[in-house]
């Protein structure tokens, strides 16, 4: 497509389930990351895919958290058991290698509100 | 690590400039982004220096000094669409490609 896209837009769920959050990143985008942004705050780094490299995630916050990236193109996150502190925005971005000094193109964002 | 400040919040005027600043404190920059931010939106990409520096691109100038830690982003011509939440974010050498983003200056344009 066009621009990196998210689903869904919104997602309220209830505290101690499951969600999955799905990004599709620009097409030929080889790097796609993942960032959460809570309520007036700045985008906090989750993970990051390149290629067929394992990912890095040092930035998920608990091991509740985790995502996948299948065939190099579409990312699920997904959040286990999820807590009221999950509520947040869920930013995807994808740049065209994962070299340093890249433009990253965000997605309209999923926003997560746990009941 | 990465330590990015810039303030919360400013106000301006329609047709004024405005100018807002980012300081950062990294073991290894590799480039500083400016990007835009609507509420409800995502962000969208503004400017990039990885140069000392002023870079002009219409009505936002951003500007880069590696050596004091500091950019600023200049906006000219305020319009009322200016109203946004503007983040600055900081690439790392050695990290894993990711950015390291400021809180983000909110700025309220005035009629």
């Amino acid at each position: 497509g066009a621009g990196v896209s998210q689903s869904p837009s919104n997602k309220v769920t209830e505290k101690g389930k499951d969600v999955e959050l799905r990004c599709d990143p620009i097409s030929g985008h080889t790097a796609l990351y993942w960032y959460r942004q809570s309520l007036g705050q700045g985008l906090e780094f989750l993970i990051y895919f390149q290629g067929n490299s394992a990912p890095d995630k040092s930035g998920l916050p608990s091991d509740r958290f985790s995502a996948e990236r299948t065939g190099g193109s579409v990312s699920t996150l997904t959040i286990q058991r999820t807590q009221q502190e999950d509520s947040a925005v869920y930013l995807c971005a994808s740049s065209s290698r994962g070299q340093g000094g890249e433009t990253q193109y965000f997605g309209p964002g999923t926003r997560l509100l746990v009941l | 690590g990465q330590n990015i400040d810039q303030p919360t919040e400013m106000t301006a005027t329609e047709g004024a400039i405005v100018q807002i600043n980012c300081t950062y404190q990294t073991s290894g920059f590799n480039g500083l982004f400016w990007y835009q931010q609507h509420a409800g939106e995502a962000p969208t990409f503004l400017s990039y220096n990885v140069l000392d520096g002023l870079e002009e691109k219409g009505r936002f100038s951003s500007f880069l000094s590696r050596s004091k830690g500091y950019s600023y982003l200049l906006l000219k011509e305020l319009q009322m669409k200016d109203s946004a939440s503007y983040l600055c974010a900081v690439s790392e050498i050695g990290s894993a490609r990711q950015l390291t983003f400021g809180s983000g200056t909110q700025l309220t344009v005035l009629p």
